[in-house]
C-alpha cells in the first residue's frame, strides 16, 4: 500500500520561501512510472494543479505559478519535495502530494492528508 | 490552456435518486485524459474514474463516467448517503492540469 505523507511549516512570512517535502513509503521516488504530483486548495475553495515530475526528471508546472515553484525528488530520502518562492497570503491553502501510476492496466492514485500553510507575518 | 466548466455548481437530490453531474471544456480534451475525483468534508479528494470511463480501483459501480471531446458526464445511479459531496473533474492532456470549479452535491 502506498502511503504518503506531507512536512513543512504551518506558517510562512510573505515574501518568504516555502519548502514542503512528501514523504512516500510502499513505492520509489526512482520509479520512472510514477507521477509525483503536488495539489493544494485555499481555504473554502476548489483545488489546484500545481506541477509535477515523472520519468526521472521531467517537470511539468502550472504556469501561472511556473517562475515561483519548482518540484525535485530525493531518492536518498526516498521522498519528494516542492519549493514556492516570494508567497503572499494568496499561496495560503492545503497542500497535497499526490502520486498516479499505472499498475496492471489500472491508474492508481494516493494522495497524503494534506498540510495547511498560512502566509503571515 | 483548456478550461474546465462544471455544472450545476450545487445539486441538491434525495438517497436513491440518480445524479448527473456535468464537466466541459474549452477546447478538447485529447485521448479522453479525463478524470472525476470526490472530496468529502475534511478529507483528501479521492479518484473516482480516470481516461473519461474508467473506474479507479475500489470505487462502487453504481459511479459511472461518459463522454468524449469536450464534454463529459459523472453519473451515479442511486445516491448513499455517502456520496453527499463536492466532485472535481480534472483534465491531464495538456501541457499542464485543470480543475474544474465543482459541484457540490447535497442533500435535499
Amino acid at each position: 500500500q502506498v502511503q504518503l505523507q506531507e512536512s513543512g511549516p504551518g506558517l510562512v512570512k510573505p515574501s518568504e520561501t516555502l519548502s514542503l517535502t512528501c514523504s512516500v513509503s510502499g513505492a520509489s521516488v526512482s520509479s520512472g512510472s510514477h507521477y509525483w504530483i503536488w495539489i493544494r486548495q485555499p481555504p473554502g475553495q476548489g483545488l489546484e494543479w500545481i506541477g509535477e515530475t515523472y520519468n526521472s526528471g521531467s517537470t511539468k508546472y502550472n504556469p501561472s505559478l511556473k517562475s515561483r515553484i519548482s518540484v525535485s525528488v530525493d531518492t536518498s530520502k526516498n521522498h519528494f519535495s516542492l519549493t514556492l518562492s516570494s508567497v503572499t497570503a494568496a499561496d495560503t491553502a492545503v497542500y497535497y502530494c499526490v502520486t498516479s501510476f499505472e499498475s496492471h492496466g489500472v491508474t492508481r492514485n494516493y494522495w497524503g492528508q494534506g498540510t495547511l500553510v498560512t502566509i503571515s507575518s | 490552456e483548456i478550461v474546465l466548466t462544471q455544472s450545476p455548481g450545487i445539486l441538491s437530490l434525495s438517497p436513491g435518486e440518480r445524479a448527473t453531474l456535468s464537466c466541459r471544456a474549452s477546447q478538447s480534451v485529447t485521448y479522453n485524459s479525463l478524470g472525476w475525483f470526490q472530496q468529502r468534508p475534511g478529507q483528501a479528494p479521492r479518484l473516482l474514474i480516470y481516461a473519461a470511463s474508467s473506474r479507479a480501483s475500489g470505487i462502487p459501480d453504481r459511479f459511472s463516467g461518459s463522454g468524449s471531446g469536450t464534454d463529459f458526464t459523472l453519473t451515479i445511479s442511486r445516491l448513499e448517503p455517502e456520496d453527499f459531496a463536492v466532485y472535481y473533474c480534472q483534465e491531464y492532456s495538456s501541457s499542464w492540469n485543470t480543475f474544474g470549479q465543482g459541484t457540490k452535491l447535497e442533500i435535499k
